[in-house]
């Protein structure tokens, strides 16, 4: 049962262009996630977000950026896309912080053409 | 480098076997988990164990977790076609860390 809706689920662009992904939970989570997985399904953590307070990873470039409204919205903006972004991007949340379960949204699939 | 890291990248079984994935990690740890993601979905919680305990169950699954040796194992027993998915173990860096790490997943199929 999924409850940690993603939007959309696919989307194909160029490259220097603009996206932006949807994530919502609806398990009245604290904290909420980013990860890229890539075509040999490698998960890598992008950011996590709780109580207004966000943390990085250092190696993702700084053309992505999360965007919240509340805490059970994390959205994902990549502002000029380039042809290594395309990837899954899933989104998660926890109830308190990663050392818990993990719900994970079924992804956002990117194409840069 | 991954702080955990599955031991084998594909693995295949027929329905009614058992299987194992094994797991290595680089750091200590509070806890350890299993996931477990199909085609086109996000990855599923299927058991987490802490370090302070050595053996987990979930119906068919079985993990266990080695500090010692910085290892962990996952045993499906009686396996079934719906059981083909891809397995990874996940970490976080120590208590507290913000950050659960994944390996990089093994790829189970299990044949009729």
């Amino acid at each position: 049962e999924t409850a940690v809706f993603q939007t959309p689920n696919y989307h194909v662009t160029q490259v220097g262009n603009e996206v932006s992904f949807n994530c919502k939970q609806t398990l009245g989570h604290d904290t909420m996630y980013w990860y890229k997985q890539d075509s040999k399904k490698l998960l890598k953590i992008m950011f996590s977000y709780n109580n207004k307070q966000l943390i990085v990873n250092e190696t993702v470039p700084r053309r992505f950026s999360p965007q919240s409204s509340d805490k059970a919205h994390l959205n994902l903006r990549i502002k000029s896309v380039e042809p290594e972004d395309s990837a899954v991007y899933l989104c998660a949340s926890s109830h308190k912080n990663s050392n818990e379960r993990l719900f994970f949204g079924h992804g956002t699939k990117l194409s840069v053409l | 480098s991954q702080l955990a890291e599955e031991n084998s990248w594909a693995l295949s079984v027929h329905e009614g076997e058992s299987v194992t994935v094994n797991c290595s990690y680089k750091t200590s740890i509070t806890a350890l988990q299993w996931y477990r993601q199909k085609s086109g979905k996000g990855p599923a919680q299927l058991i987490l164990i802490r370090s302070n305990e050595r053996e987990k169950r979930n119906g068919r699954l079985r993990a266990t977790l080695d500090t010692s040796s910085q290892s962990s194992s996952l045993s499906i027993t009686a396996t079934r076609c719906e059981d083909t998915a891809v397995y990874f173990c996940a970490t976080d860096a120590s208590s507290g860390s913000w950050q659960l790490i994944f390996g990089s997943g093994t790829q189970l199929t299990v044949m009729p």
